[in-house]
């Protein structure tokens, strides 16, 4: 089946650092991803939508100068956390709709921690 | 996407069917059903997904009422390995993301 990939699976970073996540779809083009985010048991909360060479659509109440989103091509989209607190240690997961057939496929999930 | 409704969380024996209900009153003609898992620490799976008619593939059974109101998931025999939060998700399947609710965390005892 298709697979979407997101790396890193963890991070561990200082607070007031910078932190990158890459989402891939591996064998399949995506027009659209999506990020969400999740906090110790609750739910996943959709933060953003993001399409191929244009700026994401951010959900109310997501900060969109903190958590930058960016889908250069049609198989890889970036989250990055800019100046990352405590607050923002949360599980990270993408999922991507494929191209043509619309089906929707999850990321295994990035767990950050801020120190 | 309409709302729905799920038990915050259901045991059932090793072997036995586990059957997960989820409540969508309000949900709209052209909306799907799906459901999704998440086992502890990863990204959600896709179980199935269906419209009006009762969908089976290797992993479930979709059972949606006439008036699509409702609908039953059904593990057919559940092992411990389907310990997870089961979601119920409705949505229209457009460009738009889907929306989580609580699920129900299905916990399967040997």
């Amino acid at each position: 089946g298709a697979v979407v990939s997101q790396h890193p699976s963890w991070v561990i970073c200082k607070s007031g650092t910078s932190v990158k996540i890459e989402c891939r779809s591996l064998d399949f083009q995506a027009t659209t991803m999506f990020w969400y985010r999740q906090f110790p048991k609750q739910s996943l909360m959709l933060m953003a939508t993001s399409n191929e060479g244009s700026k994401a659509t951010y959900e109310q109440g997501v900060e969109k100068d903190k958590f930058l989103i960016n889908h250069a091509s049609l198989t890889l989209s970036t989250l990055t956390v800019t100046s990352a607190h405590p607050e923002d240690s949360s599980f990270y997961i993408c999922s991507a709709r494929a191209q043509g057939t619309g089906e929707l496929f999850f990321g295994e999930g990035s767990r950050l921690t801020v120190l | 996407d309409a709302k729905t409704t799920q038990p915050p969380s259901m045991d059932c024996a090793e072997g036995r069917a586990a059957n997960l209900p989820c409540n969508h009153s309000t949900i709209s003609g052209n909306e799907y059903v799906y459901w999704y898992r998440q086992i502890h620490s990863q990204g959600p799976q896709y179980i199935i997904h269906g419209l009006k008619n009762n969908e089976t593939n290797e992993m479930a059974s979709l059972i949606i009422t006439e008036d699509r109101k409702s609908s039953t998931l059904i593990l057919p025999h559940a092992t411990l390995r389907d310990t997870a939060v089961y979601y119920c998700i409705v949505s229209g399947g457009g460009a738009d993301g889907l929306t989580f609710g609580k699920g129900t965390h299905l916990i399967i005892q040997p």
